[in-house]
């Protein structure tokens, strides 16, 4: 099974700022990675696919990168509504997996 | 509107069973891959099964449910279903289905997410 690992596990930033998570593969998966934002008590959201396709409607301060191992989703200027925690999940191979989440706080 | 509405969710003794249903409107469901995926309280997503399009003729299960739950859907209903039998206290969880994301030949990630529905295994 393909493990993901994301970091940090906490982020704490601010409004405005610019902020990067990272996730890594245990073994190569091309492109095959989607990004989610999920909110307490609400199903994950799809932000990114594809590694770096944004999906309809996402605002265009969220993007994603990498290819092989080595990811990262990157927030370009943080706004109140992004505070949230967000998952990796590659879909290379089945069991599909997700990363253990990366949960982004107020500063 | 693209929708997913689950139900069947419940408290159930160890060993019981359940099964969930997932309601599909607004897209053409048998055209889909589709999966379910949980998440124990507190803790982060994990993917439990997922089935082809059309008939349903290939399924995939993560190794912590395989050979106790099964998947199936019923495309003369626009629904899928998960059978879940010998449930542990660690099956615990709410449980999504979610609809495999699919644009012409870019195909991978979920896109839509039911609202989820909670199971309780307990004594």
């Amino acid at each position: 099974d393909i493990q993901m690992t994301q970091s940090p596990s906490t982020l704490s930033a601010s409004v405005g700022d610019r902020v990067t998570i990272t996730c890594r593969a245990s073994q190569t998966i091309s492109s095959w990675l989607a990004w989610y934002q999920q909110k307490p008590g609400k199903a994950p959201k799809f932000l990114i696919y594809k590694a770096s396709s944004l999906e309809s409607g996402v605002p265009s301060r969220f993007s994603g990168s990498g290819s092989g191992t080595e990811f990262t989703l990157t927030i370009s200027s943080l706004q109140p509504d992004d505070f949230a925690t967000y998952y990796c999940q590659q879909y290379n191979s089945y069991p599909l997996t997700f990363g253990q989440g990366t949960r982004l706080e107020t500063k | 509107e693209v929708q997913l509405l689950e139900s069947g969710g419940g408290l159930v003794q160890p060993g019981g069973s359940l099964r969930l249903s997932c309601a599909a409107s607004g897209f053409s469901f048998s055209s889909y891959t589709m999966s379910w995926v949980r998440q124990a309280p507190g803790k982060g997503l994990e993917w439990v099964s997922g089935i082809s399009v059309g008939g349903g003729s290939s399924t995939y299960y993560a190794d912590s449910v395989k050979g106790r739950f099964t998947i199936s859907r019923d495309n003369s209903k626009n629904t899928l279903y998960l059978q879940m039998n010998s449930l542990r206290a660690d099956d615990t969880a709410v449980y999504y289905c979610a609809k495999r994301y699919c644009s012409g030949s870019n195909c991978g990630g979920f896109d839509i997410w039911g609202q989820g529905t909670m199971v309780t295994v307990s004594s």
